[in-house]
């Protein structure tokens, strides 16, 4: 069974800096792109960016809000992915989820930015 | 980037009726890479549609999906009390993969 597990989550002051996990079992995980997708709360899904495999040169593509503050990265030996946030803004509060495909998701990690 | 607009905004049926939801989108969906998810609160969205017609798998088929181009609509052809929830619409045929701002569904 497919199964993505986001963790990382907390409270960080605006301007500051995290770093989530999303460790992945049951597939590949070196074939497969990876997404990350947030939901600030109250509100809608928002595509934040993905990482492609190495056959894909791990090319990287991200939303225009967060472009120059986030970074998706991975390890395929250790199946897993990364979104590296920096300079976060309170807007950055949300739920964050990992996909690696429309029909798996993780349960998602919670992130708050607040003073 | 594409933008998809859905409407209404808040759909208001009863069990039994049936339900029509529409996604827009700003420029044509590239592939049809349209995908419909339905998202209870606390949970992570669930696919119900991809390819803007084909049922994910274990979907009951009172789901369906039809569109291309810029227009797209998920309809649910007699509402169970589960049906209930928020819907988003996504498009995945160009990057960025943007959602659109949901459909709300609940109970009249």
């Amino acid at each position: 069974e497919m199964q993505l597990v986001e963790s990382g989550g907390g409270l960080v002051q605006p301007g500051g800096s995290l770093k989530l996990s999303c460790a992945a079992s049951g597939f590949i995980f070196s074939g497969s792109a990876m997404h990350w997708i947030r939901q600030a709360p109250g509100k809608g899904l928002q595509w934040i960016g993905r990482i492609r495999s190495r056959a894909n040169s791990y090319t990287t593509e991200y939303a225009a809000s967060v472009k120059g503050r986030f970074t998706i990265s991975r390890d395929d030996s250790k199946s897993t992915a990364y979104l590296e946030m920096n300079s976060l803004k309170t807007e950055d509060t949300a739920v964050y989820y990992c996909s690696n495909r429309p029909d798996v998701w993780g349960h998602g990690t919670t992130v708050t930015v607040s003073s | 980037e594409i933008v998809l607009t859905q409407s209404p905004g808040t759909l208001s049926l009863s069990p039994g009726e049936r339900a029509t939801l529409s996604c827009r989108a700003s420029q044509s969906v590239s592939g049809s890479y349209l995908a419909w998810y339905q998202q209870k609160p606390g949970q992570a969205p669930r696919l119900l549609i991809y390819g803007a017609s084909t049922r994910a798998t274990g979907i009951a088929d009172r789901f369906s999906g039809s569109g291309s181009g810029t227009d797209f609509t998920l309809t649910i052809s007699r509402l169970e009390p589960e049906d209930f929830a928020v819907y988003y619409c996504q498009q995945y045929g160009t990057s960025p993969y943007t959602f659109g701002q949901g459909t709300t569904l609940d109970i009249k």
